[in-house]
Protein backbone atom coordinates (compact mmCIF):
# COMPACT_ATOMS: atom_id res chain seq x y z
CA UNK A 1 0.00 0.00 0.00
CA UNK A 2 1.30 3.93 -0.14
CA UNK A 3 2.09 5.22 3.08
CA UNK A 4 3.50 8.49 4.28
CA UNK A 5 5.27 8.33 7.62
CA UNK A 6 6.02 11.94 9.86
CA UNK A 7 6.17 12.55 13.66
CA UNK A 8 2.97 13.59 14.96
CA UNK A 9 4.52 16.95 17.13
CA UNK A 10 8.09 18.14 17.39
CA UNK A 11 9.20 21.15 19.83
CA UNK A 12 11.62 23.82 18.89
CA UNK A 13 13.32 27.15 20.34
CA UNK A 14 13.23 30.91 18.51
CA UNK A 15 16.21 30.89 17.32
CA UNK A 16 16.78 27.28 16.53
CA UNK A 17 16.88 24.73 13.83
CA UNK A 18 14.74 22.04 13.63
CA UNK A 19 14.27 19.22 10.85
CA UNK A 20 11.09 17.05 10.61
CA UNK A 21 11.44 14.11 8.54
CA UNK A 22 9.27 12.10 5.88
CA UNK A 23 9.32 8.78 4.92
CA UNK A 24 6.93 7.32 2.06
CA UNK A 25 6.12 4.19 0.07
CA UNK A 26 4.12 5.05 -3.25
CA UNK A 27 3.07 3.49 -6.25
CA UNK A 28 5.78 5.71 -8.46
CA UNK A 29 6.60 8.33 -7.32
CA UNK A 30 6.80 11.97 -9.30
CA UNK A 31 7.93 14.00 -6.69
CA UNK A 32 7.75 15.04 -3.00
CA UNK A 33 5.70 18.39 -1.05
CA UNK A 34 5.76 19.88 2.00
CA UNK A 35 3.04 22.46 2.59
CA UNK A 36 2.84 24.77 5.69
CA UNK A 37 -0.09 24.92 7.75
CA UNK A 38 -1.60 27.03 10.47
CA UNK A 39 -3.99 26.35 12.78
CA UNK A 40 -7.65 26.75 11.13
CA UNK A 41 -6.30 27.77 7.69
CA UNK A 42 -5.04 25.76 4.34
CA UNK A 43 -2.14 24.45 3.62
CA UNK A 44 0.22 26.69 1.75
CA UNK A 45 2.92 25.32 -0.75
CA UNK A 46 6.60 25.54 0.67
CA UNK A 47 8.38 23.01 -1.54
CA UNK A 48 8.83 20.74 -4.02
CA UNK A 49 11.75 17.72 -4.59
CA UNK A 50 11.91 15.73 -7.44
CA UNK A 51 15.49 14.97 -8.08
CA UNK A 52 17.83 13.99 -5.34
CA UNK A 53 19.65 16.46 -2.97
CA UNK A 54 19.00 19.40 -0.85
CA UNK A 55 16.89 22.83 -2.59
CA UNK A 56 17.65 25.76 -0.14
CA UNK A 57 14.99 28.91 -0.29
CA UNK A 58 15.56 30.99 2.27
CA UNK A 59 15.35 29.91 5.89
CA UNK A 60 13.75 26.67 4.69
CA UNK A 61 15.04 23.71 3.27
CA UNK A 62 13.99 20.42 1.68
CA UNK A 63 15.76 17.03 0.75
CA UNK A 64 15.39 14.22 -1.03
CA UNK A 65 16.46 10.88 -1.28
CA UNK A 66 14.99 8.55 -3.65
CA UNK A 67 16.81 5.41 -3.07
CA UNK A 68 15.87 5.36 0.55
CA UNK A 69 12.40 7.07 -0.01
CA UNK A 70 12.99 9.63 2.71
CA UNK A 71 12.75 13.64 2.84
CA UNK A 72 13.77 16.54 5.37
CA UNK A 73 12.14 19.71 5.84
CA UNK A 74 14.85 21.87 7.61
CA UNK A 75 13.94 25.14 8.94
CA UNK A 76 16.54 27.50 10.18
CA UNK A 77 16.66 30.46 12.26
CA UNK A 78 13.21 29.79 14.08
CA UNK A 79 10.47 32.69 14.74
CA UNK A 80 7.19 32.37 16.33
CA UNK A 81 4.80 32.18 13.43
CA UNK A 82 6.65 29.17 12.27
CA UNK A 83 4.41 27.50 15.09
CA UNK A 84 2.47 25.95 12.08
CA UNK A 85 1.47 21.73 11.27
CA UNK A 86 3.84 21.27 8.32
CA UNK A 87 2.81 18.40 5.80
CA UNK A 88 4.75 15.88 3.62
CA UNK A 89 2.92 14.59 0.60
CA UNK A 90 4.20 12.41 -2.53
CA UNK A 91 3.22 12.45 -5.28
CA UNK A 92 2.45 8.80 -6.98
CA UNK A 93 2.76 6.94 -10.62
CA UNK A 94 -1.13 8.75 -11.33
CA UNK A 95 0.14 12.53 -10.10
CA UNK A 96 -2.24 12.03 -7.63
CA UNK A 97 -0.60 13.13 -4.06
CA UNK A 98 -0.59 10.96 -1.04
CA UNK A 99 -0.76 12.70 2.23
CA UNK A 100 1.07 12.55 5.83
CA UNK A 101 -0.93 12.93 8.67
CA UNK A 102 1.20 16.15 9.27
CA UNK A 103 4.03 17.38 11.82
CA UNK A 104 2.63 20.14 14.73
CA UNK A 105 5.63 22.60 15.05
CA UNK A 106 4.99 23.86 18.71
CA UNK A 107 8.21 27.04 18.70
CA UNK A 108 9.22 28.10 22.32
CA UNK A 109 11.01 31.99 23.43
CA UNK B 1 -6.46 34.01 -2.21
CA UNK B 2 -4.06 31.95 -4.43
CA UNK B 3 -6.47 32.20 -7.53
CA UNK B 4 -9.48 29.90 -5.87
CA UNK B 5 -11.86 30.92 -3.68
CA UNK B 6 -14.47 28.90 -1.13
CA UNK B 7 -17.45 29.93 0.40
CA UNK B 8 -18.15 29.85 3.17
CA UNK B 9 -15.77 29.60 5.71
CA UNK B 10 -17.93 27.80 8.30
CA UNK B 11 -20.97 25.86 7.50
CA UNK B 12 -23.66 24.42 10.13
CA UNK B 13 -26.17 22.51 8.77
CA UNK B 14 -28.88 19.69 10.33
CA UNK B 15 -28.33 15.40 10.68
CA UNK B 16 -30.04 14.36 7.08
CA UNK B 17 -29.63 17.65 5.15
CA UNK B 18 -27.53 18.01 1.95
CA UNK B 19 -25.05 20.58 1.51
CA UNK B 20 -23.20 22.14 -1.32
CA UNK B 21 -19.76 23.67 -0.53
CA UNK B 22 -18.77 26.27 -3.70
CA UNK B 23 -15.14 26.59 -5.08
CA UNK B 24 -14.39 28.76 -7.64
CA UNK B 25 -10.83 30.08 -9.23
CA UNK B 26 -9.82 32.71 -11.82
CA UNK B 27 -6.92 31.14 -13.29
CA UNK B 28 -8.05 29.07 -16.37
CA UNK B 29 -6.34 25.78 -14.79
CA UNK B 30 -7.74 22.42 -15.57
CA UNK B 31 -7.72 20.90 -12.66
CA UNK B 32 -9.53 21.46 -9.65
CA UNK B 33 -9.31 18.64 -6.01
CA UNK B 34 -11.90 18.41 -2.78
CA UNK B 35 -10.00 17.17 0.13
CA UNK B 36 -11.55 15.67 3.49
CA UNK B 37 -9.23 16.86 6.54
CA UNK B 38 -10.05 15.01 9.84
CA UNK B 39 -7.69 15.84 12.83
CA UNK B 40 -4.46 13.22 13.20
CA UNK B 41 -5.19 12.52 9.53
CA UNK B 42 -3.51 13.44 6.42
CA UNK B 43 -5.57 15.41 3.81
CA UNK B 44 -7.76 12.30 1.49
CA UNK B 45 -9.19 12.95 -2.15
CA UNK B 46 -12.72 13.03 -2.80
CA UNK B 47 -13.14 13.89 -6.32
CA UNK B 48 -10.77 15.48 -8.88
CA UNK B 49 -11.55 16.53 -12.46
CA UNK B 50 -9.12 17.63 -15.11
CA UNK B 51 -11.77 18.87 -17.40
CA UNK B 52 -14.81 20.28 -18.06
CA UNK B 53 -17.99 17.54 -17.64
CA UNK B 54 -15.41 15.06 -16.55
CA UNK B 55 -14.18 14.10 -13.09
CA UNK B 56 -12.94 10.74 -11.27
CA UNK B 57 -13.66 9.69 -7.50
CA UNK B 58 -10.92 9.91 -5.44
CA UNK B 59 -10.39 7.48 -2.27
CA UNK B 60 -13.50 8.33 0.11
CA UNK B 61 -15.93 9.23 -2.72
CA UNK B 62 -19.00 7.42 -1.08
CA UNK B 63 -21.47 9.87 0.21
CA UNK B 64 -20.61 13.25 -1.94
CA UNK B 65 -21.16 14.48 -5.47
CA UNK B 66 -19.42 16.88 -7.63
CA UNK B 67 -20.38 19.02 -10.88
CA UNK B 68 -17.70 20.66 -13.65
CA UNK B 69 -20.54 22.39 -15.50
CA UNK B 70 -17.65 25.47 -15.75
CA UNK B 71 -13.55 25.48 -16.03
CA UNK B 72 -13.84 28.03 -13.09
CA UNK B 73 -16.74 26.24 -10.68
CA UNK B 74 -16.22 22.64 -9.34
CA UNK B 75 -18.65 22.43 -6.52
CA UNK B 76 -19.30 19.66 -3.98
CA UNK B 77 -22.31 18.50 -2.59
CA UNK B 78 -22.21 16.57 0.91
CA UNK B 79 -25.31 14.34 0.81
CA UNK B 80 -27.29 12.62 3.45
CA UNK B 81 -25.42 9.64 3.05
CA UNK B 82 -22.08 10.46 4.20
CA UNK B 83 -21.97 9.03 7.61
CA UNK B 84 -19.42 11.62 9.34
CA UNK B 85 -19.71 14.92 7.34
CA UNK B 86 -18.28 16.88 9.97
CA UNK B 87 -15.09 17.67 8.68
CA UNK B 88 -12.61 20.48 7.35
CA UNK B 89 -13.00 20.19 3.51
CA UNK B 90 -10.18 21.91 1.31
CA UNK B 91 -10.63 22.63 -2.66
CA UNK B 92 -7.84 22.94 -4.51
CA UNK B 93 -6.30 23.38 -7.83
CA UNK B 94 -3.38 23.19 -10.15
CA UNK B 95 -1.16 23.58 -12.98
CA UNK B 96 -1.34 20.12 -13.90
CA UNK B 97 0.89 17.18 -13.69
CA UNK B 98 4.11 17.68 -11.02
CA UNK B 99 2.98 20.64 -10.49
CA UNK B 100 1.68 22.12 -6.59
CA UNK B 101 -1.81 22.46 -5.81
CA UNK B 102 -2.92 26.04 -4.41
CA UNK B 103 -5.66 25.35 -1.60
CA UNK B 104 -8.76 27.95 -1.06
CA UNK B 105 -9.67 29.36 2.84
CA UNK B 106 -11.45 25.60 3.35
CA UNK B 107 -15.09 25.48 4.80
CA UNK B 108 -15.55 23.86 8.10
CA UNK B 109 -18.48 22.09 7.98
CA UNK B 110 -20.42 20.73 11.36
CA UNK B 111 -23.66 18.18 11.05
CA UNK B 112 -25.74 18.52 14.16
Amino acid sequence: GQNIDQPTEMTATEGAIVQINCTYQTSGFNGLFWYQQHAGEAPTFLSYNVLDGLEEKGRFSSFLSRSKGYSYLLLKELQMKDSASYLCAAMDSNYQLIWGAGTKLIIKP
Amino acid sequence: DGGITQSPKYLFRKEGQNVTLSCEQNLNHDAMYWYRQDPGQGLRLIYYSQIVNDFQKGDIAEGYSVSREKKESFPLTVTSAQKNPTAFYLCARSIGDRSEAFFGQGTRLTVV
